[in-house]
């Protein structure tokens, strides 16, 4: 079947600093993907997403590729703030049955401090 | 953007009662979802449906029933709560090209 996998947290992070959350999927045909936030107290929402091979998703200075030779949608930040301190969530789409099935991975939680 | 709204932000039910939890789109998406989120499990789906009177069974199916009537309602039925069913449960609409858009939630405690 379909899955995601997430790196563990928490990450910890000092402001300004460069990250990373790495993410790899395993989907038959052609999945689409995305990224979900969680900020503390709130729901979960659509931070990004990718619907084919070599997309670029972008919001509020996240970016992730979809890179289907390494099966991987690595969300990205040049510069963090202590705002970005959340759960991140990446999430694949694929035809399963009659529809699409969404399939989470278990969510990295983000620390970022002053 | 689809905006879904689910009935109930809080609930309290007792084991062994029958539960309903709502959940409305206000667009025509075909895919609409359930799952239920606890500390350190994650998310995990129940069901999904991605027509009127279309569902399959999720990862967690045991326990649950659901109901599309109708294209904007997505109903999750307990059948016979039970302790280990207190949990968050949340709604998912959307479609795979615009994304996909989740409730506020409903957080059910069965005592």
């Amino acid at each position: 079947g379909n899955s995601v996998t997430q790196m563990e947290g928490p990450v910890t992070l000092s402001e300004e600093a460069f990250l990373t959350i790495n993410c790899t999927y395993t989907a038959t045909g052609y999945p689409s993907l995305f990224w979900y936030v969680q900020y503390p107290g709130e729901g979960l929402q659509l931070l990004l997403k990718a619907t084919k091979a070599d997309d670029k998703g972008s919001n509020k200075g996240f970016e992730a590729t979809y890179r289907k030779e390494t099966t991987s949608f690595h969300l990205e930040k040049g510069s963090v703030q202590v705002s970005d301190s959340a759960v991140y969530f990446c999430a694949l789409s694929a035809i399963t049955g009659g529809g699409n099935k969404l399939t989470f991975g278990t969510g990295t939680q983000l620390k970022v401090e002053l | 953007d689809v905006k879904v709204t689910q009935s109930s932000r809080y609930l309290v039910k007792r084991t062994g009662e029958k539960v309903f939890l709502e959940c409305v789109q206000d667009m025509d998406h075909e895919n609409m979802f359930w799952y239920r989120q606890d500390p350190g499990l994650g998310l995990r789906l129940i069901y999904f449906s991605y027509d009127v009177k279309m569902k399959e069974k999720g990862d967690i199916p045991e326990g649950y029933s659901v109901s599309r009537e109708k294209k904007e309602r997505f109903s999750l039925i307990l059948e016979s709560a039970s302790t280990n069913q207190t949990s968050m449960y949340l709604c998912l609409a959307g479609r795979t090209l615009y994304g996909y858009t989740f409730g506020s939630g409903t957080r059910l405690t069965v005592v």
